[in-house]
């Protein structure tokens, strides 16, 4: 079974770009999950999609934003960049994102590393 | 809002010392994993710890949840060149807790360094 699929992975852009980031699941899981990583933060939950929908959102501006389609791959996209926007983003797939079973792990992709000048 | 902290933020332990990494959770949890993440690589799974004061092993790695299921610990006996790593825990909040419907909140993590 093919792993989380993350594209691009590696970016560079300047302040006030824009960009998307792309995530293909693993086949069969519904649920994506995007954290931004810095070496100051740790993982910080950005949002979580469940069949098309946010179910779960972290504490980010309104500038990040994502969506997932019917075959649950999904985007992530970050309008007027900033400095401090220069990450790692990693995707995670999980089966159903929530309960007690072994549903919930999370499997990452390799991530995509944004460099922002 | 809801936290997850973990201690020690870094650990440099001489190859074949013991390592332990804590983590503190402002409310209950349902459950809480272990991630182990590679310099350069991606957070890994290790385990999921469900119950009360559940201890699992896996091999060298003793994990445990606390009674009141707020605590984890991870221990690693007689480190190796191989444990090197980031190792974090992810707290998994009961359904519709604060609105939220269970997203996992991961600790900063532990970043292990092992002297040969």
């Amino acid at each position: 079974k093919a792993g989380v699929t993350q594209t691009p992975r590696y970016l560079i852009k300047t302040r006030g770009q824009q960009v998307t980031l792309s995530c293909s699941p693993i086949s069969g899981h519904r649920s994506v999950s995007w954290y931004q990583q810095t070496p100051g933060q740790g993982l910080q939950f950005l949002f979580e999609y469940f069949s098309e929908t946010q179910r779960n959102k972290g504490n980010f501006p309104g500038r990040f934003s994502g969506r997932q389609f019917s075959n649950s791959r999904s985007e992530m996209n970050v309008s007027t960049l900033e400095l401090g926007d220069s990450a790692l983003y990693l995707c995670a797939s999980s089966l159903t994102g929530t309960g007690l079973s072994t549903k919930n792990i999370q499997y990452f992709g390799a991530g995509t590393r944004l460099s922002v000048l | 809002g809801q936290q997850v902290m973990q201690i020690p933020q870094y650990q440099h332990v001489q190859e074949g010392e013991d390592f332990t990494t804590y983590c503190n959770s402002s409310t209950t949890l349902s459950n809480i994993q272990w991630y182990k993440q590679r310099p350069g690589g991606h957070p890994v799974f290790l385990i999921q710890l469900v119950k009360s004061g559940e201890v699992k092993k896996q091999k060298r790695l003793t994990f445990q949840f606390g009674e009141a299921k707020k605590n984890s610990s991870l221990h690693i006996t007689a480190t190796q060149t191989t444990d090197v790593g980031t190792y974090f825990c992810a707290g998994q909040n009961p359904m519709n807790y604060g609105g939220s419907q269970g997203n996992l909140i991961f600790g900063k993590g532990t970043k292990l360094s092992v002297k040969p």
